[in-house]
């Protein structure tokens, strides 16, 4: 199983937004709603961000959304903070008992 | 709140065998399938395997099939990874994690990880 594609590095202001694309095909992100975003800094475990394409776990602000177009997803970081510079990784199930993660993608807060 | 703690994580020959455990509390422990999920030093997420909340299926990924056995054992609230015949290329930090359900895929909480070097 291959993993989902997302772009290496996305950056902004404080204040902006940045979106984040995760693609994959039909058997995965475009054929399931288990799509997921993590949030991970440095040194630290992956935290869940968004789940099942667009529902946001309590305790994460409204700062982040979900999306999905076909097999592509889409992170979506609104009102750039300080504390949003991490890695974000996508993660999709993949069918066959199997899941996926993205490449992952590096958010600069610039 | 959500905890998991993994444990047995250390430096260990190829070829050589090693088990992680991860404790979980503050939920209800059986009503959740369980993931391992690896990261290999400056690399990505790879998901290793799933176990069913009641440990009835099991299912791994390509890379560790056949070497690798995901367990519980719900009375102690804990998952287990039996990794065996390891090889350089399964160096990574082993997170345990939580399922939104009770046979998957809906990944939420993760433990810190726990560090395995497989190195001669």
């Amino acid at each position: 199983q291959s993993a989902l594609t997302q772009p290496p590095s996305a950056s902004g202001s404080p204040g902006q937004s940045v979106t984040i694309s995760c693609t994959g095909t039909s058997g995965d992100v475009g054929g399931y709603n288990y799509v997921s975003w993590f949030q991970q800094h440095p040194g630290k475990a992956p935290k869940l961000m968004i789940y099942e394409v667009t529902k946001r776990p309590s305790g994460v602000p409204d700062r982040f959304s979900g999306s999905r177009s076909g097999n592509t997803a889409s992170l979506t970081v609104s009102g750039l903070q300080d504390e949003d510079e991490a890695d974000y990784y996508c993660g999709s199930y993949a069918g066959n008992d199997n899941y996926v993660f993205g490449t992952g993608t590096k958010v600069t807060v610039l | 709140q959500v905890q998991l703690v993994e444990s047995g994580g250390g430096v260990v020959q190829p070829g050589r065998s090693l088990r992680l455990s991860c404790v979980a509390s503050g939920f209800t422990f059986n009503t959740c399938a369980m993931h391992w999920v690896r990261q290999a030093p400056g690399k990505g997420l790879e998901w290793v395997a799933i176990i069913w909340f009641d440990g009835s299926k099991k299912h791994y990924a390509d890379s560790v099939k056949g070497r690798f056995t995901i367990s519980r054992d719900n009375s102690k609230n804990t998952l287990y990874l039996q990794m065996n015949s390891l090889r350089a290329e399964d160096t990574a930090v082993y997170y345990c994690a939580r399922d939104l359900y009770r046979s998957g895929w809906d990944v939420d909480y993760w433990g810190q990880g726990t560090l395995i070097t497989v190195s001669s």
